[in-house]
This record gives structure tokens, C-alpha cells and sequence, in this order.
């Protein structure tokens, strides 16, 4: 299972794009990466994945380079209201099993 | 369509008590999952499930026990609460890339 790095915590200010890196030196060939966002009081919801390159949806990019022993999560724009703490997993896409979360980055955003 | 529904949301024990979280999907997902998250910290997996009458010890298993009777519903039991299993305990199904989690229990043992 590899273990994943990430910073602790992290301020912006609103309007600013945001990257999180996540350091996973030792993903195996059949490993995805996954975000996780997590609000104060709330279950944590499911942002984004990818294996390679690049993968944009309509809240957030994950960058992904070629020897896939790191990732970026970029959110674009934040507001405020993206303040949270965002995970960052690593796992087979179909072994389900192993679905643990670390201790994510707490991203404070400032006005 | 309710998603993950956690029954109770907040709950205070005392020390020695017992009682049962419930988990119910109504996603009919396979896989079914109980977390536990202290003040300030990550998510610890505590049980998991992938499937109807199958459960496996997570992270942090000592203390719980679990039963999935019924594909829908993911129970989680403290038998003898301790001050050490105050926590947020948050529950998640899952069919394949993108698991869904409940809006947690908060739990106090005094």
C-alpha cells in the first residue's frame, strides 16, 4: 500500500489558485490517485482521480507526472468557501479494500 | 434518493455502556466501510465490508465489532464504551471509483 506525503496545512486568499502535492514514492503500476475534500461537521466527498497527466473536471485539475511518484491537485479560483482539509489516496481502482485515509492538508482560505 | 444515512447523529455514553451505530445505503453498493476521526486528525479505518455477510478488521479495529446482515446496512457495536472511543465515527459505501460517506455520528463517552 503506499503511503502517501502531504502538507499539513496551507493558506491562500480568495481568487488565487491553489496546487496541494501529494508524494507517493512508492505506487505500483495498478494504483490510482484520488482526492478527497473534507468540510468542518461533514463526510468527506470524492473531488477527482487519475492515473497519468492530466485529469480536469469542473472543480479541480490533478496533474500527474510521468514517473507518477507525486500529484497536484490545482483548484482554481478558490473562495472561501474551498476551505477544508483535502486527502489524497492511493489504491487499486478495483481492490477496494485498501481505502485508507492520512492525515490531508488543511487549506485555509483568507479573504 | 438519501445516499448514506447515519443513525444517531450525536450520542453520550457512559463509560462501560453499550450500543450500536447504524449505516444504511440506499445505493446498493458492495462495499461498506466505518471510520473513525479524533479532533484535528485524518480518518482511521476501523471495519470494512465487501459484501452482504462479510466483514474485515481495518486500522483501528480494537474495542468494535461489526455485522453486515443485510447488504443495505452496516452496523457498527461498541460493546464496552471507553473515554479513548470519543469521536466522530463516519461511515462510506462504495461501487467503484467514488465512495460516499454519511454526515457522521458524534459520540462522547464520559
Amino acid at each position: 500500500l503506499a503511503k502517501t506525503t502531504q502538507p499539513i496545512s496551507m493558506d491562500s486568499y480568495e481568487g488565487q489558485e491553489v496546487n496541494i502535492t501529494c508524494s507517493h514514492n512508492n505506487i505500483a503500476t495498478n494504483d490510482y490517485i484520488t482526492w478527497y475534500q473534507q468540510f468542518p461537521s461533514q463526510g468527506p466527498r470524492f473531488i477527482i482521480q487519475g492515473y497519468k497527466t492530466k485529469v480536469t473536471n469542473e472543480v479541480a485539475s490533478l496533474f500527474i507526472p510521468a514517473d507518477r511518484k507525486s500529484s497536484t491537485l490545482s483548484l482554481p479560483r478558490v473562495s472561501l468557501s474551498d476551505t477544508a482539509v483535502y486527502y489524497c489516496l492511493v489504491g487499486e481502482t478495483y481492490n477496494f479494500n485498501k481505502f485508507y485515509f492520512g492525515s490531508g492538508t488543511k487549506l485555509n482560505v483568507k479573504p | 434518493n438519501a445516499g448514506v444515512t447515519q443513525t444517531p447523529k450525536f450520542r453520550v455514553l457512559k463509560t462501560g455502556q453499550s450500543m450500536t451505530l447504524l449505516c444504511a445505503q440506499d445505493m446498493n453498493h458492495e462495499y461498506m466501510y466505518w471510520y473513525r476521526q479524533d479532533p484535528g486528525m485524518g480518518l482511521r479505518l476501523i471495519h470494512y465490508s465487501v459484501g452482504e455477510g462479510t466483514t474485515a478488521k481495518g486500522e483501528v479495529p480494537d474495542g468494535y465489532n461489526v455485522s453486515r446482515l443485510k447488504k443495505q446496512n452496516f452496523l457498527l457495536g461498541l460493546e464496552s464504551a471507553a473515554p479513548s472511543q470519543t469521536s466522530v465515527y463516519f461511515c462510506a459505501s462504495r461501487q467503484n471509483t467514488e465512495a460516499f460517506f454519511g454526515q457522521g455520528t458524534r459520540l462522547t463517552v464520559v
